[in-house]
């Protein structure tokens, strides 16, 4: 069936570290996104991508960063630059256009 | 500044009454309106939708309201049932072809 996949689940990074959160979808869509939800506050856009090898910045892209090889995938990393990495990070996709955004289950990022 | 917003962020409702969820937004180009479900530690899944060109959309016990003129939407749950404790976020676009969707900062509903 068809879906979006994040993982990990839950995910711990060093100080200094670079780490990479995995999305994968196979709905077929062209356009991903990145968002992170912090406690008490609303989803925030990392990075979108409408189509392969291209992808844009969101409202919230320092200290990350992403690429879009596959249609299907839509990797972020999180990147030492990241001041405040902890929070849960959310993977969408949607077909072209202003269409319904379909999420994955999310992946929580806590920093050792 | 919070583009879209709700203003409650809880809200207790009991058993079989209706449920009504708030979100305004203050720009005027916004017009394609979504509403998502939260669970804990869980992504959002789609509720409902409407775009600028109707005012309702209705879907089973779901009910979304859109009154343009005073930037205001707001969904209805009737009756409200157990399983429809949980986090509500609406959230806007515009039509100029940005993919791009604003959230507000979600109403916890517990019923």
């Amino acid at each position: 069936d068809g879906g979006i996949t994040q993982s990990p689940k839950y995910l711990f990074r060093k100080e200094g570290q670079n780490v990479t959160l995995s999305c994968e979808q196979n709905l077929n869509h062209d356009a991903m996104y990145w968002y992170r939800q912090d406690p008490g506050q609303g989803l925030r856009l990392i990075y979108y991508s409408q189509i392969v090898n291209d992808f844009q910045k969101g409202d919230i892209a320092e200290g990350y960063s992403v690429s879009r090889e596959k249609k299907e995938s839509f990797p972020l990393t999180v990147t030492s630059a990241q001041k405040n990495p902890t929070a849960f990070y959310l993977c969408a996709s949607s077909p072209v256009g202003l269409e319904t955004q379909y999420f994955g289950p999310g992946t929580r990022l806590l920093v050792l | 500044d919070q583009q879209v917003k709700q203003n409650s962020p809880s809200l207790s409702v009991q058993e079989g009454r209706i449920s009504i969820l708030n979100c305004d937004y203050t720009n005027s180009m916004f017009d394609y309106f979504l509403w998502y479900k939260k669970y804990p530690a869980e992504g959002p899944t789609f509720l409902i939708s409407i775009s600028s060109i109707k005012d309702k959309n209705e879907d089973g016990r779901f009910t979304v309201f859109l009154n343009k003129s005073a930037k205001h939407l707001s969904l209805h749950i009737v009756p409200s049932q157990p399983g429809d404790s949980a986090v509500y976020f609406c959230a806007a676009s515009g039509s100029s072809g940005t993919y791009k969707y604003i959230f507000g900062t979600g109403t916890r509903l517990k019923v």
